[in-house]
């Protein structure tokens, strides 16, 4: 169980255009997921939380405007990078949990953004 | 000092081989522990959570220790499908008890036929 699907795996875009990345719960409700972000060699950073039926949480830093996340079900979290520029370019991950993360949170398996 | 500090390797070991990641958290108040295995370009996957009494997952053992706030992995007879990124996570109760995960730079380990 505890199944998350994100799509698309790799997107390669334009600079200026904006991006949609889908992050699903398969098998279980999520009331909040997470949205991350790794540049490599580093470690996952969280940029920000998002609330069904509410505003996302943004860590410091994020661009609530560049960034947008809407979370309209239960199941469903998008995040789309808007006028992405080369330096958004990189490996994007969602993740959930059932039971708010008591036994650990699966991850979708990532989108590589290539902005170009 | 970093909220979750792991020393990042590589770790190179022979097929066989036991080896052993530590991992140190600076907010007490964290809630509970994990680690993770992330393979190159790939999302980051769940080992096993940690629990206070140490916990066992055939090769593997994961112990905690909340009063030098220290988590280890032990991993024995190490094959060359674990050669991976070990990532130390912590969790912890935000204000509003919303959950947020911390993660450490992870440990890299190769593990050499």
């Amino acid at each position: 169980g505890a199944v998350v699907s994100q799509h698309p795996s790799r997107v390669i875009c334009k600079s200026g255009t904006s991006v949609k990345i889908e992050c699903r719960s398969l098998d279980f409700q999520a009331t909040t997921m997470f949205w991350y972000r790794q540049f490599p060699k580093q470690s996952l950073m969280l940029m920000a939380t998002s609330n069904e039926g509410s505003k996302a949480t943004y860590e410091q830093g994020v661009e609530k405007d560049k960034f947008l996340i809407n979370h309209a079900s239960l199941t469903l979290s998008t995040l789309t990078v808007t006028s992405a520029h080369p330096e958004d370019s990189s490996f994007y991950i969602c993740s959930a949990a059932p039971g708010q993360g008591r036994y650990g949170y699966t991850f979708g398996s990532g989108t590589r953004l290539t902005v170009v | 000092r970093k909220e979750v500090e792991q020393d990042p390797g590589p770790f190179n070991v022979p097929e066989g081989a036991t080896v052993a990641f530590n991992c140190t958290y600076s907010n007490s108040a964290s809630q509970s522990f994990f680690w993770y295995r992330q393979d190159c370009r790939k999302e980051p996957k769940l080992l096993m959570s940690v629990y206070s009494s140490g916990n066992e997952d055939g090769r593997f053992t994961a112990q905690l220790n909340r009063a030098s706030q220290y988590i280890s992995l032990l991993i024995r007879d190490s094959k060359l499908s674990d050669s991976a990124t070990y990532l130390c996570v912590v969790n912890l109760n935000n204000a509003g008890n919303n959950r947020k995960l911390i993660w450490g730079l992870g440990t890299s380990l190769a593990v050499n036929p």
